[in-house]
C-alpha cells in the first residue's frame, strides 16, 4: 500500500516560534490533507490541497502540495498554547473502489508558554 | 450538533472476548470508515462502507467485522479479542469518498485494551 513518512515525530517549542513539519512518500498522491488531533478527540481537517504546487493558508497555517505530488509541508506561524496536539498529513490516492486516504504517523507538537 | 457518535469511550476486554463498537452519524453521509490509531503509526483503515448494505476491507481488516444495515450506523465487531487489538478506534464519515475531498468527520474515539 501507500506509505507516508511524516517528520518530525515530535516538537517542543516556545510560544511565538514558527513550526514546520512535512510528509514525504515514494508514491504520487492526488490530494494532500492536514489534520489536527486535540487530546482525547478525533482528528479535524485543517487544510486540503488538490493541485500540485498549490499553496494554501488558513489563518496562521500554511500548507503546500509538492510539485512532484510526493510531498507536502505544513507551517504554523507564531505558535500559541492551543496549537498543542498531533498533526497528521494524509494523501489521497485511487484504488479499485475509488479515492482513499493514507495517513502519516503524526507530529506531536508541544508549546511552552 | 451530534456529528459522529462512538460508544463506548473506554473498554477493557479479556483475551477471547467479543464486543461491538458502535458508531452513528446524523449528517446523512453515505461513506463511513473505521480506523485504528496506534502510537506513532498514524491511522490505519480497518473497514469502510460506501452506503447501506455495502462494506469493504481496508488495510488492516483481520480480526474485525462490520455491517451497514442503515445509512446512520456502522458498528465494528471484534469476535475473539487479542492483545494486538489494543488501540484507539475512530469511526469517521464523509459526504464523498475520503480521497476526493479529505473532509472526514471523526468521532471522539474508543480506547480498547485487551488483557
Amino acid at each position: 500500500g501507500q506509505q507516508l513518512n511524516q517528520s518530525p515525530q515530535s516538537m517542543f517549542i516556545q510560544e511565538g516560534e514558527d513550526v514546520s513539519m512535512n510528509c514525504t512518500s515514494s508514491s504520487i498522491f492526488n490530494t494532500w490533507l492536514w489534520y489536527k488531533q486535540d487530546p482525547g478527540e478525533g482528528p479535524v481537517l485543517l487544510i486540503a490541497l488538490y493541485k500540485a504546487g498549490e499553496l494554501t493558508s488558513n489563518g496562521r497555517l500554511t500548507a503546500q502540495f509538492g510539485i512532484t505530488r510526493k510531498d507536502s509541508f505544513l507551517n504554523i506561524s507564531a505558535s500559541i498554547p492551543s496549537d498543542v496536539g498531533i498533526y497528521f498529513c494524509a494523501g489521497g490516492w485511487d484504488n479499485n473502489a475509488g479515492n482513499m486516504l493514507t495517513f502519516g504517523g503524526g507530529t506531536r507538537l508541544m508549546v511552552k508558554p | 450538533n451530534a456529528g459522529v457518535t462512538q460508544t463506548p469511550k473506554f473498554r477493557i476486554l479479556k483475551i477471547g472476548q467479543s464486543m461491538t463498537l458502535q458508531c452513528a452519524q446524523d449528517m446523512n453521509h453515505n461513506y463511513m470508515y473505521w480506523y485504528r490509531q496506534d502510537p506513532g503509526m498514524g491511522l490505519k483503515l480497518i473497514y469502510y462502507s460506501v452506503g447501506a448494505g455495502i462494506t469493504d476491507k481496508g488495510e488492516v481488516p483481520n480480526g474485525y467485522n462490520v455491517s451497514r444495515s442503515t445509512t446512520e450506523d456502522f458498528p465494528l465487531r471484534l469476535e475473539l479479542a487479542a492483545p494486538s487489538q489494543t488501540s484507539v478506534y475512530f469511526c469517521a464519515s464523509s459526504k464523498s469518498l475520503a480521497g476526493n475531498t479529505g473532509e472526514l468527520f471523526f468521532g471522539e474515539g474508543s480506547r480498547l485494551t485487551v488483557l
